[in-house]
Order: C-alpha cells, then sequence, then structure tokens
C-alpha cells in the first residue's frame, strides 16, 4: 500500500462543475505539495500547506493534519483544468508522492 | 530565463550504451533532485544533493551515478541501459532548510523522457 493514495484516479466532469480530489497519507510529514502535470508532461507547483487553508483562484486546497487528510477543490472547472493532480508529501528530507488523480473537464 | 532546464527533452537509444542527462538551475538553490515517472505515472525520488553533497540515495542501481559539479547543476549518468530505465525523468531544485518541520517548494524542470530500444 502507497504512503500516500489519492482518490479518484479517474475524474470526468462538464465545464462548471466543482470538483475535489481527496489525498490521504499514512506517515508524518512536515508540509504538504499539490502538483499539477499538463498533459504535455509539465510539472507545475499549486501549493505548499502545513495547515489551514490556501485559496488561489478558483483553487482550494486544505489539510487536517489530525487525520492526514487534504483536499484540493477547483472551482468553476473549466477544461483547461485538464491534467493530472498530484499529492506530495514532505517526509524526512524528501518528498512522497501519490499515483495522481487524472482529470478531463468537457466543455 | 528558465527556472530549471534539463537536456534533452528526448533521448532515444539502445540497450547497453551510456547516456547522460543534464540539468541546471538558475534559482539559486543550493538543493536539487531528479525524480523517475515511470510509465503508470508514478513519481519517486532517485537522488538529492545539497552544497553538491549528496543527502538522499533511493536504493537506486549503481549504474545510476550523479554528478554534482557545482550548486546550480546536477547531471545523471546512466550506464549499461536497460530496458526498464525507459521512463521520464524530472530535475528539481529548491532552497534547503535543514530539521523537521522546515520545507521549501520545489521547482521542477521539464522533463527528458528516455526511451531504451
Amino acid at each position: 500500500k502507497n504512503e500516500v493514495e489519492q482518490s479518484p484516479q479517474n475524474l470526468t466532469a462538464q465545464e462548471e462543475e466543482f470538483i475535489t480530489i481527496n489525498c490521504s497519507y499514512s506517515v508524518g510529514i512536515s508540509a504538504l505539495h499539490w502538483l499539477q502535470q499538463h498533459p504535455g508532461g509539465g510539472i507545475v507547483s499549486l501549493f505548499m500547506l502545513s495547515s489551514g487553508k490556501k485559496k488561489h483562484g478558483r483553487l482550494i486546497a486544505t489539510i487536517n493534519i489530525q487525520e492526514k487528510h487534504s483536499s484540493l477543490h477547483i472551482t468553476a472547472s473549466h477544461p483547461r483544468d485538464s491534467a493530472v493532480y498530484i499529492c506530495a508529501v514532505f517526509n524526512t528530507d524528501k518528498l512522497i508522492f501519490g499515483t495522481g488523480t487524472r482529470l478531463q473537464v468537457f466543455p | 530565463d528558465t527556472a530549471v532546464s534539463q537536456t534533452p527533452k528526448y533521448l532515444v537509444t539502445q540497450m547497453g550504451n551510456d547516456k547522460s542527462i543534464k540539468c541546471e538551475q538558475n534559482l539559486g538553490h543550493d538543493t536539487m533532485y531528479w525524480y523517475k515517472q515511470d510509465s503508470k505515472k508514478f513519481l519517486k525520488i532517485m537522488f538529492s544533493y545539497n552544497n553538491k553533497e549528496l543527502i538522499i540515495n533511493e536504493t537506486v542501481p549503481n549504474r545510476f551515478s550523479p554528478k554534482s559539479p557545482d550548486k546550480a547543476h546536477l547531471n545523471l549518468h546512466i550506464n549499461s541501459l536497460e530496458l526498464g530505465d525507459s521512463a521520464v525523468y524530472f530535475c528539481a531544485s529548491s532552497q534547503y532548510k535543514q530539521g523537521w518541520g522546515s520545507y521549501n517548494e520545489q521547482f521542477f524542470g521539464p522533463g527528458t523522457r528516455l526511451t531504451v530500444l
């Protein structure tokens, strides 16, 4: 079993839908990182958080340290949000990655 | 003004060959990483260097040898390439903070797709 689990693995949505991607982890962490990987392959950092909630545009990330759980929300989704979203936790000097959630948003 | 760059972007080679992938960052960071992304898109750390010193080596075969000539560069040399080495390799960098509870955001390069035939 992977130390970082994401759900769902695949997600399809209609434009404007509210989307939630979940991340659960089983190790102690000092921070959690949400990343986006575009179809072209590049990896972009979305959020880094160790407590509470962060918002950037239509993206919101939350973390509950006690429950070892984080969520990434996308409001008013758009086809350009189609990508793989990866949760990674920072544990003893290294990132441990989740398996990713492939999101496709259709017009 | 690319932050983390890798060369080449694509690399196709025969089994048994030796190849290198180069990585450079102009962010002034002191820590660099190599990650491997397999065919299922799963990312895993291979190496981490801080100020040219190896700090993480995640049970990677000896055929893989990272080299850091200075803080801004971390190259990956692979000897005797095997079919299973086919993957996308990502370089990343960050500014290291020591101790538990310290983490700085990592910035990723564009990746190098290695195909071993």
